[in-house]
């Protein structure tokens, strides 16, 4: 049974870019949930998908969007790349409403 | 604006002795709380999620409690292990708040 697994594992971009983060859910899991971990900071919540809907939004700009697709994947889209948004960007999913939430290994994105 | 606070940022402890840290949070419509293990270069792993006042829980050596009304959770671990090195995140809400964390290094 895989668990959360996020792809690619690293990437590097410069300002101004646009970058694309993909996320399977671990098998049975509808809900998934995105969040960024700057340097030295903790996990800061962007925001959860269900029923390929945004359910609840962290205190992130419009740059930052997503998709849910029908088989429960997620795409975490981030436009107009800034240096600030360099960071470990972690996937998490669940089952919908209930509180454990399992949680893949992250990507690096680096920009330059 | 809603802070989680977690106590020390760093910590040392001597293989085989027993450690505790803290975890505050408002304590104002509060929904659950979540501990996390996060070993280096892994996923962060599900320890606890707590709900109620008063609850304890616990898990091997690792046991948690949760006050709702003055808003804390302490971890607590017994006879560390160096496989107990990790940095411990706690969090609050389903869209979890979390703290900074709080790294563990347990010294053979």
């Amino acid at each position: 049974d895989a668990g959360v697994t996020q792809s690619p594992t690293h990437l590097i971009k410069t300002r101004g870019q646009q970058v694309t983060l993909r996320c399977s859910p671990k098998s049975g899991h509808d809900t998934v949930s995105w969040y960024q971990q700057a340097l030295g900071q903790g996990p800061q919540f962007i925001f959860q998908y269900y029923e390929e809907e945004e359910r609840q939004r962290g205190n992130f700009p419009d740059r930052f969007s997503g998709h849910q697709f029908p088989n429960y994947s997620s795409e975490l889209n981030v436009n107009a790349l800034l240096l600030g948004d360099s960071a470990l960007y972690l996937c998490a999913s669940s089952l919908y409403n209930r509180n454990i939430q399992y949680f893949g290994a992250g990507t690096r994105l680096s920009v330059l | 604006i809603l802070n989680v606070e977690q106590s020390p940022q760093s910590l040392h402890v001597q293989e085989g002795d027993s450690t505790n840290f803290t975890c505050s949070f408002p304590s104002s419509n509060f929904y659950a709380l979540h501990w996390y293990r996060w070993e280096t270069a892994k996923s962060p792993e599900a320890l606890f999620v707590m709900t109620l006042n008063g609850d304890e829980k616990k898990k091997g050596r690792i046991s948690a409690t949760l006050n709702t009304k003055e808003g804390y959770s302490y971890l607590y671990i017994k006879g560390s292990q160096p496989e107990d090195s990790a940095t411990y995140l706690c969090g609050r809400d389903d869209k979890i708040i979390f703290g900074k964390g709080t790294r563990l290094h347990i010294l053979p």
